[in-house]
């Protein structure tokens, strides 16, 4: 069946430090993949989304590229903050439109 | 309301009680979600309405969970006979319906069996 496989965290990073998160899935057809973001205290927000292989979705300074070929949706960003302190959720909508969400990813960001 | 919100915040059962847990929608949006999210893990699905109809249960992890949505709008989870191992929290998302289209989850209910 359709999964989710997501890079095990907490990781912790010094401040303008390159991030990546790894993601790779399983899915029957071609889903579209997204990346959820549950900062302190708050809801889960959708950070951001790719309906199709080869897209690149995009927001505030993350990019996470669709690879069909890999089956990945790897999240990266080129300089950190403190503020991107949060737990990422790798997800995957299926035809039945329930969502999969990967395991989650803790980040801490250092001063 | 501007977004999904779930009441209440944070419940504290004892073992055996029965809780009920509310979520208010997007006005407007068709589809609605209820996942639950044990600590350290993500969310998992556990039943989805179109309207007022219950589309997929099959998340449910025993007949101790129910859910209805009876007009189509807010909607109430309810465990009976609660458990130590239903400790988690519960979330609820709406959608506009459309395939794939985007969930957006309410901060979530905080549920303690003790």
């Amino acid at each position: 069946g359709d999964s989710v496989t997501q890079m095990e965290g907490p990781v912790t990073l010094s401040e303008e430090a390159f991030l990546t998160i790894n993601c790779t899935y399983t899915a029957t057809g071609y889903p579209s993949l997204f990346w959820y973001v549950q900062y302190p205290g708050e809801g889960l927000q959708l950070l951001l989304k790719a309906t199709k292989a080869d897209d690149k979705g995009s927001n505030k300074g993350f990019e996470a590229t669709y690879r069909k070929e890999t089956t990945s949706f790897h999240l990266e960003k080129g300089s950190v903050q403190v503020s991107d302190s949060a737990v990422y959720f790798c997800a995957l909508p299926t035809s039945a439109s329930k969502i999969i969400f990967g395991s989650g990813t803790r980040l801490s960001i250092r001063p | 309301g501007a977004g999904v919100s779930q009441s209440p915040r944070y419940k504290v059962a004892k073992r055996g009680q029965d809780v009920a847990l509310r979520c208010d929608p997007i006005s407007g949006h068709v589809s609605l979600f209820w996942y639950q999210q044990a600590l350290g893990q993500g969310p998992e699905f556990l039943t989805y309405f179109q309207n007022e109809a219950q589309l997929d249960k099959s998340g449910l992890p025993s007949d101790r969970f129910f859910a209805e949505r009876p007009e189509g709008s807010v909607s109430t989870l309810k465990i009976q006979r609660t458990q130590q191992e239903d400790s988690a929290v519960y979330l609820c998302a709406s959608s506009s319906g459309h395939l794939q289209e985007t969930q957006y989850f309410g901060p979530g209910t905080r549920l303690l069996v003790l």
